[in-house]
Formats: structure tokens, C-alpha cells, sequence
């Protein structure tokens, strides 16, 4: 069992949906959670990262971990085709350990 | 801020040949970076965290003679691919952080390379 599991996808939304992403993982220890972007042939982007449970919110963009859970959530809202990407789940159990990754999920909003 | 840059952006080469691939922070300086290998539809698969002035620390399963790191500079990091073989084949990114934590990175827009 990997650590981190995430649904390579793809997602296909209309524009305008509500998209939920997400990320299940195995490690309690796991303690910093970050979700980046990833365009097509370029390098992952970070959109937002929260520390131990919790919400975080950016404009469109909603982080929530549930750690009771070990699962994490990213919500776009509004959705647009520009947020279509892969977005990559990604943790650590202290800001000094190396990230473990998700496999990423390819979302496509249909315009 | 953080822009972090790699050249070449793709490069093609010989089997045998080496290659080397160029890791730049712009705008700021860079206790650590980070190099990685993503395989298509695959995730990022670290190959090894390097810092200034001291040597490369290796993932298990990554040959260190092979991909050899030198990170010379607080805002240069170069990765050499020695021998490369059509099954080194891959998309190579760097990543680079002000602070040497791990979360926050800031990924440059990596280098394609194709071994013919």
C-alpha cells in the first residue's frame, strides 16, 4: 500500500462546477500537507499547504485536512478551463522531511 | 519572487553521452534544492536534496555515479546524467527553498531529456 494514495483521474467538470479533490494516506505522523499544480510539461506550482488539521482558504481554492480521517481535500469553486492541470497531493511529518507524493489527478473543465 | 529556472528546457543526446542540466534560483537564494525525475501520468520521484557547499544526499536506488549533483552556489544547482542510456529517458525538475523546509519549494519548469 502506498503511503499517499490519490485518483490519477482524469476529471472532466463543466466550467462553473465545484471540483473536490483529494488524497487518502496511511502515516499519522504526517503533519504538513500541501496541494500543487501541475501544467502540462512544466514544474508542479504550490497552490496552498496547511499544517495539521484544519481549513485553509484562497480565493476559489479550499484546503481541508482531516487527520481523524488521514484524508485531505482540495475545493476549487467557480471552476475555469485555465485550473485545467494535474494537481499533486503532497505531505510531510516535519518541514525538514522530504515530501511524500500523490500521484496527482488530471482535471479538465469543459468549457 | 521564487522564480526558480533550468536550462536546457529539452535536450536530446546520444547513448553515452552525458548531460548536463542547469538549476537556478532568480530571485533569491537557495539553502536547498531538489532534484527529481517524473515519468509520464507518474508523480514525482525524489532523486536526491542538495545543499550548498557540501554533497548530495541520494534517494535509495539512485546511483550517485551516475547522476552526479553539484551544488556550488546558493542559486546554482547542476545535475550531470553520466553515460546516459535510452532508460534514463525522462522529465528531470529542480526545486529550490528559501528557508530549507521541505514544503515550501518552488520548482523550476524542468528539462525534458530524450536518449537516443
Amino acid at each position: 500500500q502506498k503511503e499517499v494514495e490519490q485518483d490519477p483521474g482524469p476529471l472532466s467538470v463543466p466550467e462553473g462546477a465545484i471540483v473536490s479533490l483529494n488524497c487518502t494516506y496511511s502515516n499519522s505522523a504526517f503533519q504538513y500537507f500541501m496541494w500543487y499544480r501541475q501544467y502540462s510539461r512544466k514544474g508542479p506550482e504550490l497552490l496552498m499547504y496547511t499544517y495539521s488539521s484544519g481549513n485553509k482558504e484562497d480565493g476559489r481554492f479550499t484546503a481541508q485536512v482531516d487527520k481523524s480521517s488521514k484524508y485531505i481535500s482540495l475545493f476549487i469553486r467557480d471552476s475555469q478551463p485555465s485550473d485545467s492541470a494535474t494537481y499533486l497531493c503532497a505531505m510531510s511529518s516535519n518541514s525538514n522531511y522530504q515530501l511524500i507524493w500523490g500521484a496527482g489527478t488530471k482535471l479538465i473543465i469543459k468549457p | 519572487g521564487a522564480v526558480v529556472s533550468q536550462h536546457p528546457s529539452r535536450v536530446i543526446c546520444k547513448s553515452g553521452t552525458s548531460v548536463k542540466i542547469e538549476c537556478r534560483s532568480l530571485d533569491f537564494q537557495a539553502t536547498t534544492m531538489f532534484w527529481y525525475r517524473q515519468f509520464p501520468k507518474q508523480s514525482l520521484m525524489l532523486m536526491a536534496t542538495s545543499n550548498e557547499g557540501s554533497k548530495a544526499t541520494y534517494e535509495q536506488g539512485v546511483e550517485k555515479d551516475k547522476f552526479l549533483i553539484n551544488h556550488a552556489s546558493l542559486t546554482l544547482s547542476t545535475l550531470t546524467v553520466t553515460s546516459a542510456h535510452p532508460e534514463d529517458s525522462s522529465f528531470y525538475i529542480c526545486s529550490a527553498t528559501l528557508t530549507g523546509s521541505s514544503y515550501e519549494q518552488y520548482f523550476g519548469p524542468g528539462t525534458r531529456l530524450t536518449v537516443t
